[in-house]
């Protein structure tokens, strides 16, 4: 199955940075999504990028399918936005149904 | 807008005890997933279910647990003999159709003691 492969596993910001996230995967996908896990364990759905770019306020997200990885950027960092920040993906076109996570990367946001 | 529900939201059981988590899918999704997150590690994958089966399932999901969808709603994960191990993070997922976007549940904290 495919690795997913997530850097930096920590970072820590004061209020106000911006950051990039990055995930690495090791086959071509076809569904790739991005989550934030709250302090509270909740997961919440951020993006649904396969391809291309979105962007959600503070947040964006790019993922070039063809160089296998996608990132996630934060800009003008809250301290609401500390937590852990997983993508997910799932390999194209067989019986494999289940979604791969990364490790993760824990951010902190300082006040 | 439309989200998954999962209850409860912590579940306490004892060693031994079986245990059913619950869960809501999105009202016209076909595809229903439990994963489960162990306390500081990464989100893995247990069971996929389709079409009132499973469709896929991992190594993790031996035959302690069990799915169903008893009805038109609702989506269990229930875990027969629980053991401390068991502790961990269960999040219900749901997608409309075959690999897209996957909705997860707010999950059920269980505490094995």
């Amino acid at each position: 199955g495919i690795q997913v492969e997530q850097s930096p596993p920590d970072l820590i910001l004061q209020e106000g940075a911006n950051s990039t996230l990055r995930c690495n995967f090791s086959d071509s996908v076809n569904n790739l999504q991005w989550f934030h896990q709250n302090p509270w364990g909740q997961l919440i759905n951020l993006f649904y990028i396969p391809s291309g770019t979105k962007q959600n306020g503070r947040l964006s997200a790019t993922t070039v399918a063809t160089e296998r990885y996608s990132l996630l950027y934060i800009s003008s960092s809250q301290t609401t936005d500390s937590g852990v920040y997983f993508c997910a993906a799932r390999a194209p076109m067989n019986r494999d149904d289940k979604i791969i996570f990364g490790k993760g990367t824990r951010l902190h946001i300082l006040p | 807008e439309p989200e998954v529900t999962q209850t409860p939201s912590h579940q306490v059981t004892q060693m031994g005890q079986e245990v059913i988590l619950r869960c809501v899918p999105i009202s016209n999704h076909l595809y229903f997933y439990w994963y489960r997150q162990i306390l500081g590690q990464k989100v893995e994958f247990l069971v996929s279910f389709y079409n009132n089966e499973i469709s896929e399932k991992s190594e993790i999901f031996d035959d302690q647990f069990s799915v169903e969808r008893p009805d038109g709603s609702n989506f269990t994960l229930k875990i027969r003999s629980t053991k401390l191990e068991d502790s961990a993070m269960y999040f219900c997922a749901s997608s409309e159709v075959w690999n897209t976007e996957a909705f997860f549940g707010q999950g059920t904290r269980l505490t094995v003691v």
